[in-house]
């Protein structure tokens, strides 16, 4: 039974195309986070959602966008994307001073 | 804001071998600490943490030391084996009542175990 689930697993799009992915977690979480890591491996947090609201965004560009339709889900829509888009981005869930659990990321490739 | 430098970058041992990955931190207000292994085509996944009012956690083979004063933690691992070979990252956080900051990553270990 996989915790934390992303989709799609890979994606391959065009610059200035928008897209999504999609996250969703079983473990009954309240907080949702999505990391991006890039070519060196090293990872940086984008947005954490609780609650229905928005409570750090890292000086992430806003053509980057996280949905919540419920509690179990944080879908990361991006507009317009650029080549410096092009990375893996992790989806996690935790609760309050608990450990992260980590998805298996998604990579996005923008040609 | 919280800065973790992480070191080595690389680390290669024999199977059996010990394998020891240091991190310092910068905000003396940090108080969690998880270290988490990543392995191929894989997300994080948590291995062992510690929170400041420990020194030592240990879990089986892997064990992490925190010395608050001089801002640093480890991950020590012992009898290595080849499945241990992965990416390590250490991350320091803030946790405060009901919330917990940002988890700050760092830039990894990559480990190599050699049979």
């Amino acid at each position: 039974d996989t915790a934390v689930s992303q989709t799609p697993k890979y994606l391959v799009t065009q610059m200035g195309n928008d897209k999504s992915i999609k996250c969703e977690q079983n473990l009954g979480h309240d907080t949702m986070y999505w990391y991006k890591q890039d070519s060196k491996k090293f990872l940086k947090i984008m947005f954490s959602y609780n609650n229905k609201e928005l409570i750090i965004n890292e000086t992430v560009p806003n053509r980057f966008s996280p949905k919540s339709p419920d509690k179990a889900h944080l879908n990361l829509h991006i507009n317009s994307l650029e080549l410096g888009d092009s990375a893996v981005y992790f989806c996690a869930s935790g609760d309050p001073n608990q450990p992260q659990h980590f998805g298996d990321g998604t990579r996005l490739s923008i040609l | 804001g919280e800065n973790v430098e992480q070191h080595p970058s690389t680390l290669s041992v024999q199977e059996g071998d010990s394998a020891v990955i240091k991190c310092t931190y910068s905000d003396s207000a940090s108080n969690y600490f998880p270290w988490y292994k990543q392995e191929l085509g894989k997300g994080p996944q948590l291995i062992i943490d510690i929170r400041s009012n420990v020194g030592e956690k240990k879990d089986q083979r892997i064990a992490v030391t925190l010395n608050k004063t001089a801002k640093h933690f480890s991950l020590h691992i012992t009898e290595t084996q080849p499945e241990d070979s992965a990416v390590y990252f250490c991350a320091a956080s803030i946790s405060y009542g009901g919330s917990q900051g940002n988890l700050i990553f760092g830039k990894g270990t990559k480990l190599s175990v050699k049979p």
